[in-house]
């Protein structure tokens, strides 16, 4: 079955760039879906972060658009996240999900904490 | 961006009760909206889509329906495992957006 992977450093320093990355297995990127970043600070709701397809299309949340960038590298089966100039409120769970719509597989999460 | 509220904020219910939450919308999204629901350190899972299909495993006490700006999720006899955080989200309009979630907690 289809399941995905977060995967990056645990501790950001503010001002600079969280890196994630999630890898897909059980199923080829390249063959279809949006594939997506939420994130859910501790306590709080979930917040959507931006989708990709598979062809590189893009959405982002307009809070962070100016932040965020969201790539993908199908020879790796993988997506992966950037959040520029980093601070505090950032801190959050990260999770990668499948599907633009409805977001129908997710990830475990990762935590991510910003702090010098 | 479409604003999603959601409504009670908690829900105390005791366990076989009827269990209602609402989802409401700012603007139309039609019927493209999804239920999720999340217990304690585990991710979001999918539960409904497309205001009242329900997701592979789970049973039938739970549906959903609505369609423009108002919603419900229903679960018809809540079990032990139904305890959790219910969060709408609506998939109409870019940018994606969720509702602050509903607490279904043990009365």
């Amino acid at each position: 079955q289809v399941q995905l992977q977060e995967s990056g450093p645990g501790l950001v320093k503010p001002s600079e760039t969280l890196s994630l990355t999630c890898t897909v297995s059980g199923y080829s990127i390249s063959s279809g879906y949006f594939w997506g970043w939420i994130r859910q600070p501790p306590g709080k709701g979930l917040e959507w972060i931006g989708n990709i397809y598979h062809s590189g299309s893009t959405y982002y949340n307009p809070s962070l658009k100016s932040r965020v960038t969201i790539s993908v590298d199908t020879s790796k089966n993988q997506f992966s996240l950037k959040l520029s100039s980093v601070t505090a409120a950032d801190t959050a769970v990260y999770y990668c999900a499948r599907g633009g719509q409805q977001m129908g597989v997710w990830g475990k999460g990762t935590t991510v904490t910003v702090s010098s | 961006e479409i604003v999603m509220t959601q409504s009670p904020v908690t829900l105390s219910v005791s366990p076989g009760e009827r269990a209602t939450l609402s989802c409401r919308a700012s603007q139309s999204v039609s019927s493209d909206l999804a239920w999720y629901q999340q217990k304690p350190g585990q991710a979001p899972r999918l539960l409904i889509y497309d205001a009242s299909t329900r997701a592979t495993g789970f049973p039938a006490r739970f549906s959903g329906s609505g369609s423009g700006t108002e919603f419900t999720l229903t679960i018809s006899s809540l079990q032990s495992e139904d305890f959790a955080v219910y969060y709408c989200q609506q998939y109409n309009n870019w940018p994606r957006t969720f509702g602050q979630g509903t607490k279904v907690e043990i009365k």
